[in-house]
């Protein structure tokens, strides 16, 4: 049962350069969310999609854009990056109406 | 944005011993959840709490959602080295877009043996 699983693990990127970090979960779960993870900040929701077809902005939004392709696959793409996107990016998923959030084991991206 | 505030920051304790720490907020929470983060890993769920007054174990560790549902406590019991790593908490609530997680800082536990 792999649960929630990301890719890549590890990035650098130069700024300006473009990426997709992708995101599948194989517990057909309705909700899928994308966070990253600061040293002193926690985790910071970026954008989520309540369900297939529907995403929102979360707390940190901008310079990323996300797709919801299916219900398995939720990606988070930064257009153009910056060093302050270097960070680690987890991608989370959850049944509507069940309130348990599992993750996957995050990707590194460091932007120089 | 909205965190919970956990306490301890961190702590460091002895193998072999009990373990406490909690989690609060202002706000109140549908469901409170425990997780815990080893170096270069993903948060894993320890514990998911539904009900104000719920005490749920799993195998060591015990966690209760507080009465007035605006807190929750983690216990671990008998520490191991292999209970090394961080502890976050999560309060989750519903809206009309969906769920919604708040976190914890989290609490960096030691072991020493």
């Amino acid at each position: 049962n792999a649960g929630v699983t990301q890719t890549p693990k590890f990035q650098v990127l130069k700024t300006g350069q473009s990426m997709t970090l992708q995101c599948a979960q194989d517990m057909n779960h309705n909700s899928m969310y994308w966070y990253r993870q600061d040293p002193g900040m926690g985790l910071r929701l970026i954008y989520y999609s309540a369900s297939e077809g529907t995403t929102d902005k979360g707390e940190v939004p901008n310079g990323y854009n996300v797709s919801r392709l299916n219900k398995r696959e939720f990606s988070l793409r930064l257009e153009s990056a910056a060093p302050s996107q270097t960070s680690v990016y987890f991608c989370a998923s959850t049944l509507l109406g069940n309130g348990e959030l599992f993750f996957g084991e995050g990707s590194r991206l460091t932007v120089l | 944005g909205q965190q919970l505030n956990q306490s301890p920051q961190s702590m460091f304790i002895q193998e072999g011993e009990d373990v406490s720490m909690n989690c609060t907020s202002s706000s109140i929470f549908n469901t409170w959840l425990w997780y815990k983060q080893d170096p270069g890993e993903g948060p894993v769920l320890l514990i998911a709490l539904y009900k104000a007054g719920e005490l749920t174990s799993n195998g060591r560790l015990t966690a209760q959602f507080g009465i007035t549902r605006k807190d929750s406590f983690l216990n671990i019991s008998a520490s191991i080295p292999s209970d090394v790593g961080i502890y976050f908490c999560a309060g989750q609530t519903r809206d009309n877009y969906g769920q919604n997680f708040v976190f914890g800082p989290g609490t960096r536990l030691s072991v020493l043996p």
